[in-house]
């Protein structure tokens, strides 16, 4: 079965400081990736997503990016964090086709301060 | 524009009636309905989904169904069970576009 791990679990930043969160899933080959963001009493907002390994696609402008170095690994980043990117952050998953359910990781909680 | 809309924050239900979340969308173009669960502090858990060539979809005791005329979409979950508290989300996409557009979501409490 296809399992999806994000990490850490929670993280405490400054402004300013840089960002990496992790997400690597298993038992699946060529999976669609995706990073969103739940703010405070909203929805879920796709940031970005992968078809491929150094394919990446950007749905909202900002001060985050994501990086796909291997087949089942996502990252997402940031070179100087600000208060606002405090959130929910959840990587999930879909079969290579794109059409099917996407499924979601655990999530990392992160407040900059 | 808030394409998929969850009207109600909060519902409220006794253990063993029935539960109804509600979810509007105004994009026509959607033809893929999810819903999903999420606990605090967890990422959401996939319930079910229906395609647009479908106005019914069950599984054990979630039930959802697609009104495309009124663009509108209710999951239904009977007997409401105290473990089935949490908020649930209504999520559409169309084609194959990848992106899901999510509602804010709905807090269920389910009242032993």
């Amino acid at each position: 079965s296809q399992t999806i791990h994000q990490w850490p679990a929670t993280l405490v930043q400054p402004v300013g400081s840089p960002l990496s969160l992790e997400c690597t899933v298993e038992g699946t080959s060529n999976p669609n990736l995706y990073w969103y963001r739940q703010a405070a009493g909203r929805g879920l907002q796709l940031l970005f997503y992968s078809v491929g390994i150094g394919q990446i696609s950007s749905e909202v402008p900002q001060n985050l990016s994501a990086s796909r170095p291997q087949d089942r690994q996502f990252i997402l980043s940031s070179k100087k964090l600000l208060l606002s990117d405090s959130g929910f952050y959840l990587c999930a998953w879909s079969v290579e086709s794109g059409t099917e359910t996407q499924y979601f990781g655990p999530g990392t909680r992160l407040l900059v301060l | 524009d808030q394409q998929v809309k969850q009207n109600s924050p909060s519902l409220s239900v006794q253990e063993g009636r029935i539960s109804i979340l509600n979810c509007d969308y105004t994009n026509s173009m959607f033809d893929y309905f999810l819903w999903y669960k999420k606990y605090p502090a967890e990422g959401p858990t996939f319930l079910i989904s229906i395609s647009s060539i479908k106005d019914k979809n069950e599984d054990g005791r979630f039930t959802v169904f697609l009104n495309k005329s009124a663009k509108h979409l209710s999951l239904h979950i009977v007997p409401s069970q105290p473990g089935d508290s949490a908020v649930y989300f209504c999520a559409a996409k169309y084609g194959s576009n990848y992106k899901l557009t999510f509602g804010k979501g709905t807090l269920l409490t389910v009242n032993p």
